[in-house]
C-alpha cells in the first residue's frame, strides 16, 4: 500500500545543532507539505513543495529549509537548531489541487 | 492574524448525543474547506470537506455545513460515539487562486466522548 513515512519519529538535539527530518510517500504525489504542531498554535506551514526542485517558504520557514531533488523526498532540514523549534513535525502530500492532503505520523522534536 | 479560527478549545458529549464543532473564517478567498482528526501520536486524517459551490455535504455519521455570508462552518457527528474522542482541526485554501493547495489550520478542537 502507498504510504508517507517520517523519520525520525523522535529525535533529541543540542541547541545550535544541524537536523535533518526525512518525509518520504509512494504515492508519486506532486505536492509536499511540512508543517510543525505547538500547543495553542494548532498546525502551521513551514516550507512546501508543488514539484522536483520546487521550494516554497510557508508561514513559519525561518532557521528551516527543503530541498526536492525527487518526487518522493521532502527533508526538513533545521540549520541551527534553537529551543523555540522543539514541537511535533508533520509531512503531508497530495496528487493535485483538488485531492486532500495525506499526512505522515509526526516526528517529535526536542532541541536541549 | 488567525485567518482559521476555532474559538472552543474543548467539548464534551454523551454517547449518542450530537456533537457541533465551530469554525469561523475571515479569507473572503477561501474556497474549499476541509475537516480533519488527530489522534494523540499520530499524524491527522482527512475526515471530510466541502466545496464554497455547496452549502452542505454528508458522509455517514458526519456533516459539514458552510455558511458563507457568516464565513462559518460546522461539524456534525451523530450520534457521537466514543472511537470520535479526538482533536479537531478545520482548514481552508484558496484554490481560486493559481490553484494554490495551501492549508491554513484552525488551532483545533478537543472532542470529549463520554460513555
Amino acid at each position: 500500500d502507498a504510504e508517507i513515512t517520517q523519520s525520525p519519529r523522535h529525535k533529541i538535539t543540542e541547541t545550535g545543532r544541524q537536523v535533518t527530518l526525512a518525509c518520504h510517500q509512494t504515492w508519486n504525489h506532486n505536492n509536499m507539505f511540512w508543517y510543525r504542531q505547538d500547543l495553542g498554535h494548532g498546525l502551521r506551514l513551514i516550507h512546501y513543495s508543488y514539484g522536483v526542485h520546487d521550494t516554497n517558504k510557508g508561514e513559519v520557514s525561518d532557521g528551516y529549509s527543503v530541498s526536492r531533488s525527487n518526487t518522493e523526498d521532502l527533508p526538513l532540514t533545521l540549520e541551527s537548531a534553537a529551543s523555540s523549534q522543539t514541537s511535533v513535525y508533520f509531512c503531508a502530500s497530495s496528487g493535485d489541487r483538488t485531492e486532500t492532503q495525506y499526512f505522515g505520523p509526526g516526528t517529535r522534536l526536542l532541541v536541549l | 492574524d488567525q485567518q482559521v479560527k476555532q474559538n472552543s478549545p474543548s467539548l464534551s458529549v454523551q454517547e449518542g448525543r450530537i456533537s457541533i464543532l465551530n469554525c469561523d473564517y475571515t479569507n473572503s478567498m477561501f474556497d474549499y474547506f476541509l475537516w480533519y482528526k488527530k489522534y494523540p501520536a499520530e499524524g491527522p486524517t482527512f475526515l471530510i470537506s466541502i466545496s464554497s459551490i455547496k452549502d452542505k455535504n454528508e458522509d455517514g455519521r458526519f456533516t459539514v455545513f458552510l455558511n458563507k455570508s457568516a464565513k462559518h462552518l460546522s461539524l456534525h457527528i451523530v450520534p457521537s460515539q466514543p472511537g470520535d474522542s479526538a482533536v479537531y482541526f478545520c482548514a481552508a485554501s484558496a484554490l481560486g487562486q493559481g490553484g494554490s493547495e495551501k492549508l491554513v489550520f484552525g488551532k483545533g478542537t478537543k472532542l470529549t466522548v463520554n460513555p
